[in-house]
C-alpha cells in the first residue's frame, strides 16, 4: 500500500523567506506525484505534478518540486513566499494498480506573516 | 466552464441517521472519486467510479456506498451515521481513472454529526 508523510505540520514564515516543505512516500513501483494547495475557504487546487522526465518540476505561482527517487522524496520549494501563500499544502501520490486514486499526506499548514 | 459541483455545502445530521451527498463532474469527465477529509488530516480515498462501475474502494465500512448515474454525476450515501463521520466530503472528477489524468476537486460538503 502507498503512504505519504509530510514532516512539517505547521510552518510560519515571514514574507520573502524561502520555503521548503518535505514529502516522502512509500511505494516500490512507478509513481505519479502531486502537490495540492487549499487556500482558506477554497477547494483543493493542483500546484504541480510529476509523471516522468525532468525531476525538477515547476508549477503555478512560482512553486517548484524536486523528485529524488533514491530518497522517495518530492519536496516543495518556493524562493520567496508572499502573504497570499498562506494555505494548507498536501503532497499526494498515485500509481498502478490504483489508477489515479490519490493517497494524500497529512498536510502542512503554512502561515506567512506580512 | 463549470468546475466540479457538490451539494449541499453544509449538512447537520444526528447519529444513526442517513445522508446522501451529490456531485456533478466537469463536463466530459467520466470518472468520479470521493474522499473524506477529517479536520486536521489529509483527504482519504473512499470510492472511485468510472462509466457507472466501481473501480476502487478505500478502507471504509459498508455503511458507505456510492453510485454513478448515466450522466456521470454521483451520490455518496452513508448509513447509521457516527460522530466520527463528521468531515469534509470531497468529490473529484477526471477524464478517466488512469494515473496520468489529473483529478479536479469540488468545494466539498461539510457534514456535522451530532
Amino acid at each position: 500500500a502507498q503512504s505519504v508523510s509530510q514532516h512539517n505540520h505547521h510552518v510560519i514564515l515571514s514574507e520573502a523567506a524561502s520555503l521548503e516543505l518535505g514529502c516522502n512516500y512509500s511505494y516500490g513501483g512507478t509513481v505519479n506525484l502531486f502537490w495540492y494547495v487549499q487556500y482558506p475557504g477554497q477547494h483543493l487546487q493542483l500546484l504541480l505534478k510529476y509523471f516522468s522526465g525532468d525531476p525538477l518540476v515547476k508549477g503555478i505561482k512560482g512553486f517548484e518540486a524536486e523528485f529524488i527517487k533514491s530518497k522517495f522524496s518530492f519536496n516543495l520549494r518556493k524562493p520567496s513566499v508572499q502573504w497570499s501563500d498562506t494555505a494548507e499544502y498536501f503532497c499526494a501520490v498515485n500509481g498502478p494498480p490504483a489508477g489515479n486514486m490519490l493517497t494524500f499526506g497529512g498536510g502542512t499548514r503554512l502561515m506567512v506573516k506580512p | 466552464d463549470a468546475g466540479v459541483t457538490q451539494s449541499p455545502t453544509h449538512l447537520i445530521k444526528t447519529r444513526g441517521q442517513h445522508v446522501t451527498l451529490r456531485c456533478s463532474p466537469i463536463s466530459g469527465h467520466k470518472s468520479v472519486s470521493w474522499y473524506q477529509q477529517v479536520l486536521g488530516q489529509g483527504p482519504q480515498f473512499i470510492f472511485q467510479y468510472y462509466e457507472k462501475e466501481e473501480r476502487g474502494r478505500g478502507n471504509f465500512p459498508d455503511r458507505f456506498s456510492a453510485r454513478q448515474f448515466p450522466n456521470y454525476s454521483s451520490e455518496l450515501n452513508v448509513n447509521a451515521l457516527l460522530l466520527g463521520d463528521s468531515a469534509l466530503y470531497l468529490c473529484a472528477s477526471s477524464l478517466a481513472p488512469t494515473g496520468s489524468y489529473e483529478q479536479y476537486f469540488g468545494p466539498g460538503t461539510r457534514l456535522t454529526v451530532t
